[in-house]
């Protein structure tokens, strides 16, 4: 089945460091999502995106929906020492309710 | 709290031996799913439902069940364990449609020996 191609797959940053990171996809999407994991808990949702080239932040963290509908990023700013885990992004098609997740980027922060 | 319930947290199978994962949701969400994360694959669909008693395969369904009798549960029937199915598993809900996110259990630990 297809995945997303997430980019970098791990990094480890100085806290206070922005951190970027994005998903690239094969096929255009409608929806763009943003999920964040913690060590032994289930993904929660950070950012949604529903059109190309929009811009949402939430907090520190901004995302963008890429304007060729094939790509999304996501920048953190200012990284503290509890941004630390995976970073996921998702995609939905038109017309289905599935998602499909990307593989993941792994964020470490050192203090 | 409202949310997405998993149950258990953690079990150990033996090869061969069957048992199902408990899924509820008290948000009214038409839509669920089960989801495994293997190191490095990211999270894959196993099934998925769309309301009671519609069900449907994802991308990996291979050794597992699902039904779903009510809006609420979900459960994830393995029929023989395998340890190839030692993996961390996710269910899922949210409102169906167009760009609803979904809500995430905090996950079942499965080792099959």
């Amino acid at each position: 089945g297809q995945q997303l191609n997430q980019s970098p797959q791990s990094m480890f940053i100085q806290e206070g460091e922005d951190v970027s990171m994005n998903c690239t996809s094969s096929s255009i999407f409608n929806t763009w999502l943003w999920y964040k994991q913690d060590p032994g808990e289930g993904p929660v949702l950070l950012i949604a995106l529903y059109k190309a080239g929009e811009l949402t932040s939430n907090g520190r963290l901004t995302a963008q929906f890429g304007i060729t509908r094939k790509d999304s990023f996501l920048n953190i700013s200012a990284s503290i020492p509890s941004d630390v885990g995976i970073y996921f992004c998702a995609g939905q098609h038109s017309g289905t309710y599935k998602y499909i997740f990307g593989t993941g980027t792994r964020l470490k922060v050192l203090a | 709290n409202a949310g997405v319930t998993q149950t258990p947290k953690f079990q150990v199978l033996k090869t061969g031996q069957s048992m199902t994962l408990q899924c509820a949701q008290d948000m009214n969400h038409e839509y669920m799913s089960w989801y495994r994360q293997d190191p490095g694959m990211g999270l894959r669909l196993i099934h998925y439902s769309v309301g009671a008693g519609i069900t449907d395969q994802g991308e990996v369904p291979n050794g597992y069940n699902v039904s779903r009798s009510t809006t609420e549960d979900f459960p994830l029937r393995l029929l023989s364990a395998a340890p190839s199915q030692t993996s961390v598993y996710f269910c899922a809900s949210s409102y169906s449609g167009v760009g609803y996110g979904y809500t995430f259990g905090s996950g079942t630990r499965l080792t099959v020996v």
